[in-house]
């Protein structure tokens, strides 16, 4: 199966800043099939990006993602107070699917 | 709109069946596909499978031969079985809606395997 692996773990950063959070993934992944996910504490995980790039929808347009093979980015242009969560990514291109295990991004 | 809500044990027996429910409300349980997906204490997130509408279903290798999903459309809710759990089956269980990424997700509901 396909490990994911995420980076940095934690991510400090201010309200305005821009967020870089990494996916490795152990072998390519077939077609870009990565999506990730926002989790925030008491509340259902929120698909952001699928297909590498593709934002879900109603997901705002400072949340991008890109990449391919084995290596995927998520940006986040201008953190906003609401950004501060966990984000996983996963892979859904090999089965069976597999998570990161998450990055962190708190404040500063 | 869809709205999930995980139910069963929160307790269950070590070598016991573990079985839960999830209900969809606000819409209907057709033609979508539904999964299940489990969060393992210090291991992050797993796929448990899925289960179409139609009752086709897929499951994790790892997990297949103690794995059961099932569907009621009549009751708008599908259901999982896990048998002969054992300490590495306690997790905080999700249910979800779609195949190979997921668009809803229920709150999780926390099962604990213990002799």
């Amino acid at each position: 199966e396909i490990v994911l692996t995420q980076s940095p773990g934690t991510l400090s950063l201010s309200p305005g800043e821009r967020a870089t959070l990494s996916c490795r993934a152990s072998q390519s992944v077939n077609s870009s099939s990565l999506a990730w996910y926002q989790e925030k504490p008491g509340q259902s995980s929120r698909l952001l990006i699928y297909g590498a790039s593709n934002r879900a929808t109603g997901i705002p347009d400072r949340f991008s993602g890109s990449g391919s093979g084995t290596d995927f980015t998520l940006t986040i242009s201008r953190l906003e107070p609401e950004d501060f969560a966990v984000y996983y990514c996963q892979q859904y291109g090999s089965s069976p699917w597999t998570f990161g295990q998450g990055t962190k991004v708190d404040v500063k | 709109q869809v709205q999930l809500l995980e139910s069963g044990p929160g307790l269950v027996k070590t070598s016991e069946t573990l079985s839960l429910t999830c209900t969809v409300s606000g819409g209907s349980i057709s033609p979508y596909y539904w999964s299940w997906i489990r969060r393992l204490p210090g291991k992050g997130l797993e796929w448990i499978g899925y289960i179409y509408y139609s009752g086709t279903t897929n499951y994790n290798p790892s997990l297949k031969s103690r794995v059961t999903i099932s569907v009621d459309t009549s009751k708008n809710h599908f259901s999982l079985t896990v048998t002969s759990v054992t300490a590495a089956d306690t997790a905080i269980y999700y249910c979800a809606r779609g195949k190979t990424t997921w668009t809803v997700w229920g709150q999780g509901t926390l099962v604990t395997v213990s002799s």
